[in-house]
């Protein structure tokens, strides 16, 4: 089975902190993303990864930035964390396919609060 | 882009089939639409996906109209377990590789 793992599944950190959100898949896959969730917004998308040092931006990739040294690791970094960058942090990985027919996998969130 | 536009909550008798709509009606040729589910505190789960055929397999059958502007995502005899918000996604096809998503429709199995 494939498997997403996000290093953490709560974290409190402070305003004006750098934080990392780390996750790992262990399936080769050339896609990477991170999603942010709040309630009555559904999942947004911050940024994506397709392939190792390749990026591009999301529906809301403000306040953030990514890190994809190595193809198995996909970085979420908060340069100075805000009060509203409080929010679940899903990350997701995919294969590539002919026409991009290939499913998402997602790892189980990490909910981030900052105070 | 394309997008999707899902009611918001639809609730259903436990046993019944549960059939939740989805509206995509700037969908290209080539997108697929992908439906996912999210049990609470849980990442999503993929379900299945198709491109204009429909489509069906252990958990749901995905019905797409011919015009493919739109799509229902039809679980045959829900349960309890069932409960959850479904997403229906159009990805980007070829060269995209974005997955976006909407604010989906929660789903309440009744007993």
């Amino acid at each position: 089975d494939v498997k997403v793992t996000q290093s953490s599944r709560y974290l409190v950190k402070r305003t004006g902190e750098k934080v990392f959100l780390e996750c790992v898949q262990d399936m080769d896959h050339e896609n990477m993303f991170w999603y942010r969730q709040d309630p009555g917004l559904g999942l947004r998308l911050i940024y994506f990864s397709y392939d190792v040092k390749m990026k591009e931006k999301g529906d809301i990739p403000e306040g953030y930035s990514v890190s994809r040294e190595k193809k198995e690791r996909f970085s979420l970094i908060l340069e100075s964390a805000s009060t509203n960058q409080t929010s679940m942090y899903l990350c997701a990985s995919r294969p590539p396919g002919a026409r991009g027919n290939t499913e998402a996998f997602f790892g189980q969130g990490t909910r981030l609060t900052v105070v | 882009d394309a997008k999707t536009t899902q009611p918001p909550s639809m609730d259903c008798a436990e046993g019944r089939a549960a059939n939740l709509p989805c509206n995509h009606s700037t969908i290209s040729g080539n997108e697929y639409v992908y439906w996912y589910r999210q049990i609470h505190s849980q990442g999503p789960q993929y379900i299945i996906h198709g491109l204009k055929n429909n489509e069906t397999n252990e958990m749901a059958s995905l019905i797409i109209t011919e015009d493919r502007k739109s799509s229902t995502l039809i679980l045959p005899h829900a349960t309890l377990r069932d409960t959850a918000v479904y997403y229906c996604i159009v990805r980007v096809g070829y060269s995209g590789n974005q997955f976006y998503f909407g604010t989906g429709t929660s789903l309440t199995v009744i007993p």
